[in-house]
């Protein structure tokens, strides 16, 4: 079946900018995740969703960045003013549940260059 | 806080032999433990889990992994490695309970398999 999908791919914007991501998780899935990896800091985890429930931002590095789920599938991240340190793969996951072992399952990332 | 070890950054290794790649994990109290490939330009690959039982975890493409509790460990193994399991693999924890649903990465390690 279909996975994770996200875009755009590829996205390249000017300082100060503000920029979009998007993600659509696998169908069914309640709990959805947003990660960066960058060369610098590895993977790390920013927010994540499960159902109605509040998201737990954690992981958010700044009030720079939000993120919205609506209609509990799809899902913005949003980036304010953007800086060069933004610059990163942003990638999403979703899987069936949030708690215990469940498998979370990764989309192909959206590359962010910000000049 | 929970941390996961991945204390080579690269290994080196000739087509047909076996491959070791080296995990150490903190958590408090049990873990659920992953291992993820990643190819270049794409996102996460789900290869195997540890959730519960039998030590010795088997996962796609031939990898299986060891869950040692009294040494924090959880190392990827493969008997032959082929030369197209070269990639970059994350080994990755999560909490139980009230430690949170995000996964915790280690920096990786790159696998590189010559012929």
């Amino acid at each position: 079946g279909a996975g994770v999908s996200q875009s755009p791919s590829n996205k390249v914007t000017e300082k100060g900018k503000d920029v979009e991501l998007r993600c659509d998780p696998i169908s069914g899935h309640t709990a959805l995740y947003w990660y960066r990896q960058s060369l610098g800091q590895g993977l790390e985890f920013l927010i994540y969703f499960q159902g109605n429930s509040a998201p737990d931002k954690s992981g958010l590095p700044s009030d720079r960045f939000s993120a919205e789920r609506t209609g509990g599938s799809v899902s913005t991240l949003t980036i304010q003013r953007t800086q060069q340190e933004d610059s990163a793969v942003y990638l999403c996951a979703s899987s069936p549940l949030a708690g215990g072992g469940e498998t979370q399952y990764f989309g192909p990332g959206t590359r962010l260059l910000v000049l | 806080a929970q941390s996961v070890a991945q204390p080579e950054d690269q290994v080196n290794v000739a087509e047909g032999n076996p491959l070791t790649v080296k995990c150490t994990y903190s958590v408090s109290g049990n873990p659920y433990l992953f291992w993820y490939v990643q190819y270049p330009n794409r996102g996460l690959q789900f290869l195997l889990k540890y959730i519960t039982g039998d030590n010795l975890v088997k996962g796609s493409y031939g990898f299986e992994a060891e869950f040692n509790k009294s040494q924090t460990s959880f190392h990827l193994k493969k008997p032959s490695a082929l030369v197209s399991d070269s990639a970059l693999y994350f080994c990755a924890v999560k909490g139980r309970g009230n430690a949170g649903n995000m996964l915790t990465f280690g920096g990786g390690t790159r696998l590189m398999v010559k012929p």
